[in-house]
């Protein structure tokens, strides 16, 4: 069965620095999202990507947040500046169907 | 923007029991509504979904019931399983051409008591 695939399963990284979450999305999909999820609540919408621009984020993704397809298969998403409050699971997904990567534990220090 | 509400968010049941959890969304523009999975630690599993022309379905012990006049739809687990214990979130997604955005519940913790 396809896959999405992540990368780095866990970062460990101090607050003000950049980090960069990788994901692999199923091959034949056309369409590209990144959740998280905070430490037991539920999971939240951040952007959403499709045919190389994004094409809805939420009031979460604001200037530090950006995301690339860089070479036609890793899809990133990059945190300028990292705060605290940004630890947190982070899922890539693509679509159709709707496909969850394993995740990337962000843990900011 | 759509806003899903769930219930409840905790529910114990005795094992061979049913489990049952509603939802309810806001966007009448939504049209397909998945159920998720997620066991500690993990990704979303999809174990169910309906699309909004389609008033139920059902896979082996799960149904999922969809009411669109109300805007309400729910999982039900019959014959419950320890290994189903987990916690489930609905979700509901207005698909557009241009792909558009999941909106989750706020999930369900669900414990199996053998």
């Amino acid at each position: 069965e396809p896959e999405v695939t992540q990368t780095p399963s866990h970062q460990v990284t101090q607050m003000g620095q950049e980090v960069i979450l990788r994901c692999v999305p199923i091959s034949n999909h056309l369409y590209f999202y990144w959740y998280r999820q905070i430490l037991g609540q539920k999971v939240e919408f951040l952007v959403s990507f499709y045919n190389n621009e994004i094409s809805e984020k939420s009031e979460i993704f604001d200037d530090q947040f950006s995301v690339e397809r860089p070479d036609g298969s890793n899809f990133t998403l990059k945190i300028r500046s990292t705060k605290l409050e940004d630890s947190a699971m982070y899922f890539c997904a693509s679509s159709d169907p709707i496909t969850f990567g394993s995740g990337t534990r962000l843990t900011v220090v | 923007g759509e806003n899903v509400e769930q219930h409840p968010s905790t529910l114990s049941v005795q094992e061979g029991d049913s489990a049952v959890i509603k939802c309810t969304y806001s966007d009448s523009a939504s049209n397909y509504f998945p159920w998720y999975k997620q066991e500690l630690g993990k990704r979303p599993q999809l174990i169910i979904d309906i699309r909004s022309n389609v008033g139920e379905k059902k896979d082996q012990r799960i149904a999922v019931t969809l009411n669109k006049t109300a805007k309400h739809f729910s999982l039900h687990i019959t014959e419950t399983q320890p290994e189903d214990s987990a916690v489930y979130f609905c979700a509901a997604y207005p698909r557009k051409s241009s792909g558009d955005k999941l909106t989750f519940g706020t999930g369900t913790r669900l414990a199996v008591r053998p």
